[in-house]
């Protein structure tokens, strides 16, 4: 069965301190691999996509990086607005489009 | 604002009884999909909608129900509601059969059943 977990479930960090979130998976046919930001009370809302081992896409202070069982979405000098909720996602499978998501890694960021 | 518009926000019923959660996807997006997110289970995918077709099935329950109009409004029909189907369910929507992963979520509606 697919499977995406997520690790660690929260972490709390000083502004500008560095670092970094797992996303480990196992399913069949892995089509690529997603990161969303949830913020308390909303939708999750759509970060990078990363297709095949190698693959890194950054934005603003996030980076997210790929390899054949795992994923890091790390987080560089970190602000406070950074704080949410990330979820990594899969898309597996010939016949079928839906994403898997693993159950996320509570972000803390204080000043 | 991701352009996808859920009613009702919030929503509190008593066990046994029947609700409707409806679905407005972005203006141009052919899918809809449904997910339920509850505290200990995270985000688990219900059901897709691509043009008015079921194009995919989740782990949704024969209590749940869900279709997708001409109109691409799609609607979740919740019955015989336990307490354990007290969640935010949220309806995404994507261009074109979710290809891309690039799917553009609601703000969900929150379900409480008492």
């Amino acid at each position: 069965e697919d499977q995406v977990t997520q690790s660690p479930e929260a972490l709390r960090l000083q502004e500008g301190e560095s670092s970094s979130l797992n996303c480990s998976y196992t399913v069949s046919g892995l089509r690529g691999l997603f990161w969303y930001r949830q913020d308390p009370g909303k939708g999750p809302e759509f970060l990078f996509t990363l297709y095949s081992a190698g693959e890194e896409k950054e934005k603003e202070r996030l980076k997210a990086t790929l390899t054949k069982k795992e994923s890091f979405l790390h987080i560089t000098a970190p602000k406070p607005e950074d704080s949410a909720t990330y979820l990594c996602a899969v898309q597996a499978g010939r016949n079928t489009d839906k994403l898997i998501f693993g159950t996320g890694t509570r972000l803390q960021v204080f000043p | 604002d991701s352009g996808v518009t859920q009613t009702p926000k919030h929503l509190i019923t008593a066990t046994g009884q029947r609700v409707t959660l409806r679905c407005s996807p972005r203006s141009g997006d052919l899918s809809v999909y449904w997910y339920q997110q509850s505290l200990d289970q995270g985000l688990q995918f219900l059901i897709q909608y691509y043009n008015g077709e079921e194009r995919a099935k989740g782990n949704i329950l024969e209590r749940f129900s869900a279709q997708q109009f001409p109109d691409l409004h799609s609607e979740l029909n919740l019955s015989s509601l336990e307490l354990g189907d007290s969640a935010l369910y949220f309806c995404a929507s994507s261009v074109v059969g979710g290809v891309t992963g690039e799917l553009f979520f609601g703000e969900g509606s929150r379900l409480t059943v008492l």
